[in-house]
């Protein structure tokens, strides 16, 4: 049961996008459409942003969206506004019905 | 609306057991699955457990496999995490969480609990 993989910080400008990965294997992210994606302000609960790869919740802006390429998913956040500074946690189901997460990312606006 | 409260976190010393609870209400408990995710301090999440709506599927994560227990109480809309054998390792926030269960697997965690701290400290 290792973690899944993802940079530990990515920037941006407001009105820019940026994109977060999440790396596994073919037990993992590869082997299921069961990625979903998380964010964590300071201080607060990790909200979903991002279900079965590339449904997005209603209420979650269609800002982000999600994607997935073998053992690879992706988190875009388009049109980067200050509230989106957080940190973004990716998480997978995996054989043995257990899940995954992965070590989170920081995601700065600049 | 949906809600999960988290209670039963404080503070232990090594080698003692404490029983988290999550109060579950807004939804029918019984038809979702649930799990318990931490976060140790400024540390990222970790799955630690999941159960079924229909309690077959009970995984564990293998960092806390033998000393932690999940199970729920669907009368009382209520889910446990029943911790033994506690190191300071196990120093985290613990979150409750609901996964919709479909299909034969967990797949997310919608809504999360606010989270209860559980320190570990001689």
């Amino acid at each position: 049961q290792s973690a899944l993989t993802q940079p530990r910080s990515v920037s941006g400008s407001p009105g820019q996008s940026v994109t977060i990965s999440c790396t596994g294997t073919s037990s993992d992210v590869g082997g299921y459409n069961y990625v979903s994606w998380y964010q964590q302000h300071p201080g607060t609960a990790p909200k979903l942003m991002i279900y079965e790869v590339t449904k997005r919740p209603s209420g979650v802006p269609d800002r982000f969206s999600g994607s997935k390429s073998g053992n690879m998913a992706s988190l875009t956040v388009s049109g980067l506004q200050a509230e989106d500074e957080a940190d973004y946690f990716c998480s997978s189901y995996e054989v043995n019905y257990k899940l995954v997460f992965g070590g989170g990312t920081k995601l700065t606006v600049l | 609306q949906v809600q999960l409260v988290e209670s039963g976190g404080g503070v232990v010393q090594p080698g003692t057991s404490l029983r988290l609870s999550c109060a579950a209400s807004g939804f029918t408990f019984s038809h979702y699955g649930m799990h318990w995710v931490r976060q140790a301090p400024g540390k990222g999440l970790e799955w630690v457990a999941g159960l079924s709506s229909d309690e077959k599927r009970k995984p564990i994560a293998d960092s806390v496999k033998g000393r932690f227990t999940i199970s729920r109480e669907n009368s009382k809309s209520a889910l446990y995490l029943q911790m033994n054998s506690l190191t300071t390792e196990d120093t985290a926030i613990y979150y409750c969480a609901r996964d919709p269960d479909v299909s034969g697997h967990f797949s997310y965690f919608d809504p999360w609990g606010q989270g209860t701290l559980v320190t570990v400290s001689s």
